[in-house]
């Protein structure tokens, strides 16, 4: 059965901190990693990574997919408190035609000021 | 903020009732998934909806029940309501293509079973 674990789960961290976000998995043929934001909530799309070694960028938020260790980060530097939510990984599965979204529990992010 | 819809925002039902969900997905997108998502927990994916068809099932039992009608809008309805049920139901559009799309999520229903 696949299997996707998200640590740590918990963090809480002053506002200007660096942040690293795990993501392991037993996925077999799975086509993409997804990461979501969920703040109260609807997730919202942050990255998808197909390939691995390859570094996806978008400001402060930064993400990477080693498929030979089997795992992702999520890396978020100079924290905000607004960066504050529910970081969510995802793998995208095919079942019976469809494509399912395979998702860790979460790793709740907490940005104090 | 997406262009996925979703109501009622908030539910509370009792253990035995039947309830249905409602999602109106994105401008252009012609596939629904629905996800259960408990407390402290990521999202499980229950069922797929294409073409107006269910293409692709989790591990739900076939209580959870759904349809998807031709403008791609999509309801899900859970019978016989038990306390494990309350969570927050997501709905997710995407765009059927040859490879995938993202998916774009509603705000959610939270159901409440007592």
């Amino acid at each position: 059965e696949d299997k996707v674990v998200q640590s740590p789960l918990s963090l809480v961290v002053h506002e200007g901190d660096t942040v690293t976000l795990n993501c392991s998995y037993e996925v077999t043929n799975f086509r993409s990693l997804l990461w979501y934001k969920q703040e109260k909530k609807a997730p919202t799309f942050l990255f998808m990574l197909t390939s691995s070694g390859i570094e996806k960028k978008s400001g402060r938020l930064s993400s990477i997919l080693d498929k030979k260790e089997l795992f992702s980060i999520l890396n978020i530097t100079a924290t905000q408190t607004g960066d504050s939510a529910v970081y969510l990984c995802a793998f995208v599965i095919i079942i019976q035609g469809a494509q399912k979204l395979v998702f860790g529990q979460g790793t709740r992010l907490t940005i104090n000021p | 903020e997406t262009g996925v819809t979703q109501s009622p925002t908030h539910l509370i039902k009792t253990r035995g009732q039947q309830v249905t969900l409602r999602c109106s997905s994105q401008s252009g997108h012609n596939t629904v998934s629905w996800y259960q998502q408990a407390l402290g927990q990521g999202p499980q994916f229950i069922f797929q909806y294409y073409r107006e068809e269910e293409n692709g099932r989790g591990n739900f039992p076939p209580r959870f029940s759904g349809l998807q009608f031709p403008n791609y809008s999509s309801e899900l309805n859970v019978n016989a309501l038990e306390l494990d049920d309350s969570a927050l139901y997501l709905c997710a559009s995407s765009r059927r293509m040859g490879y995938f799309t993202e998916a774009f999520f509603g705000q959610g229903t939270r159901l409440t079973v007592v």
